[in-house]
């Protein structure tokens, strides 16, 4: 596709429930990112693939939290027993290549649990 | 700990003023800055780039300057335009990653 997709554009979820989020990046680009947009605050990184590498999931704030990449290109960013506290907009990008480079980003989802 | 500050929340420009955005950052082995612009219901969009060798970076009516003794860098808008009202993000790569600042509100008035 032209750019980064990401879906549903919304979510709205009960407290407990699990809820997947999918990323579609642009054809080509090895580098895929997961940050996520509290709030008021900036964007926080939360997982990165890179090709075959195992991932860098420095970012993630629990175990409830969880992402995949299938084949290199689609990721679909996984919360297990969703808190208030996840509530957010949480945005995909993907870059040609690793660090330093230009990420291009999704419009995101935007996550409310309730 | 924030990496990176952008220690304004908002900032009111009249239209063909300049804006200047600023940003701190503390961790110096940052070697690449950027600068993304978003507006509501879409996601961040690149403006503007500079590497640490570097102390200036023009694009038009965007400049980027840096000042890596004082860890600090700004991004002018001259003039601004009304189109150019969104909230603009500072971020900083040493590695994998972005680290993004909380955002500066850019509202430009005609």
């Amino acid at each position: 596709g032209a750019g980064v997709s990401q879906s549903p554009s919304n979510k709205v979820t009960e407290k407990g429930k699990d809820v997947e989020l999918r990323c579609d990046p642009i054809s080509g680009h090895t580098a895929l990112y997961w940050y996520r947009q509290s709030l008021g605050q900036g964007l926080e990184f939360l997982i990165y693939f890179q090709g075959n590498s195992a991932p860098d999931k420095s970012g993630l704030p629990s175990d409830r939290f969880s992402a995949e990449r299938t084949g290199g290109s689609v990721s679909t960013l996984t919360i297990q027993r969703t808190q208030q506290e996840d509530s957010a907009v949480y945005l995909c990008a993907s870059s040609p290549t690793n660090g330093g480079n230009i990420q291009y980003f999704g419009a995101g989802t935007r996550l409310s649990v309730l | 700990d924030q990496q990176v500050k952008q220690n304004s929340p908002s900032l009111s420009v009249q239209e063909g003023r300049i804006s200047i955005l600023n940003c701190d950052y503390t961790n110096s082995m940052f070697d690449y800055f950027l600068w993304y612009k978003k507006y509501p219901a879409e996601g961040p969009t690149f403006l503007i780039s500079i590497s640490s060798i570097k102390d200036k970076n023009e694009d038009g009516r965007f400049t980027v300057f840096l000042n890596k003794s004082a860890k600090h860098l700004s991004l002018h808008i001259v003039p601004s335009q009304p189109g150019d009202s969104a909230v603009y993000f500072c971020a900083a790569s040493g590695g994998n990653k972005l680290v993004f600042g909380a955002g500066t509100i850019l509202r430009v008035k005609s």
